[in-house]
């Protein structure tokens, strides 16, 4: 079964500093997809970025970036140049590419960027 | 604008009744999903559609039932409301032909006293 762990209930970032988000996997499928989501506090999920397990660089958008470590079965979410508008709740999810609709998320760790 | 709606936003209902919450999107994907957030934050699919065809069903209770009258909706259904079902509802939607990403409702936040 897939399975997604986010171990950092919690995390705090300064202002303008970069931050890494932990998500690590567990499936035996060779064919999938990591994605991140943020929640913030007015509640909707939004779609931040996406990595193919054979993608062979790792994704990035904007100061989004993904490290994608597919050995370790590890995807991390890494946010430059932090804003007070990044506080929220992140989520990690997957998906494996043989049951498309079936899509498995981490618990989620809440970022709080100070000033 | 609004790519995925869900109505109501806010629900408080007592418990036994039996309530509905819609879901449209208009991206004209093919594929529709309901999530349940509990209040530990855990997201957790509940049903996906496609094409009117119900593709899974993570072990829910059989008073929730997803009823979609078109692609563009995929409403949910819950009987006999328990105390438990509280939680934050989302909805979302993705294209058949791209599953790289799922765009997700506001959520509809149930409350059941």
């Amino acid at each position: 079964a897939q399975k997604i762990t986010q171990t950092q209930p919690g995390m705090f970032v300064q202002e303008k500093e970069a931050v890494t988000l932990d998500c690590t996997y567990d499936t035996s499928d060779q064919s999938y997809g990591l994605f991140w989501y943020k929640q913030p506090s007015s509640g909707e999920m939004i779609f931040l970025i996406y990595q193919g397990s054979y993608d062979e660089q790792n994704a990035t958008e904007g100061r989004y970036s993904l490290n994608f470590q597919k050995a370790r079965k590890s995807a991390n979410l890494v946010i430059s140049a932090s804003q007070l508008g990044d506080s929220a709740m992140y989520f990690c999810a997957m998906r494996v590419m043989y049951n498309n609709n079936d899509m498995r998320f981490g618990a989620g760790t809440r970022l709080t960027v100070k000033p | 604008d609004t790519a995925v709606s869900q109505t109501p936003k806010y629900l408080v209902t007592q418990m036994g009744n039996d309530k509905s919450i819609k879901c449209e999107q208009n991206l004209g994907h093919d594929t529709m999903y309901w999530y349940k957030q509990d209040s530990k934050k855990f997201l957790k699919i509940m049903f996906s559609y496609n094409n009117k065809e119900l593709i899974i069903n993570e072990t829910v209770p059989n008073r929730f039932s997803p009823k979609s009258p078109d692609k563009a909706h995929l409403n949910l259904h819950i009987n006999s409301l328990e105390l438990g079902d509280s939680a934050v509802y989302f909805c979302a939607s993705s294209p058949w032909d791209n599953q790289e990403t799922q765009y997700f409702g506001p959520g509809t936040r149930l409350l059941v006293l």
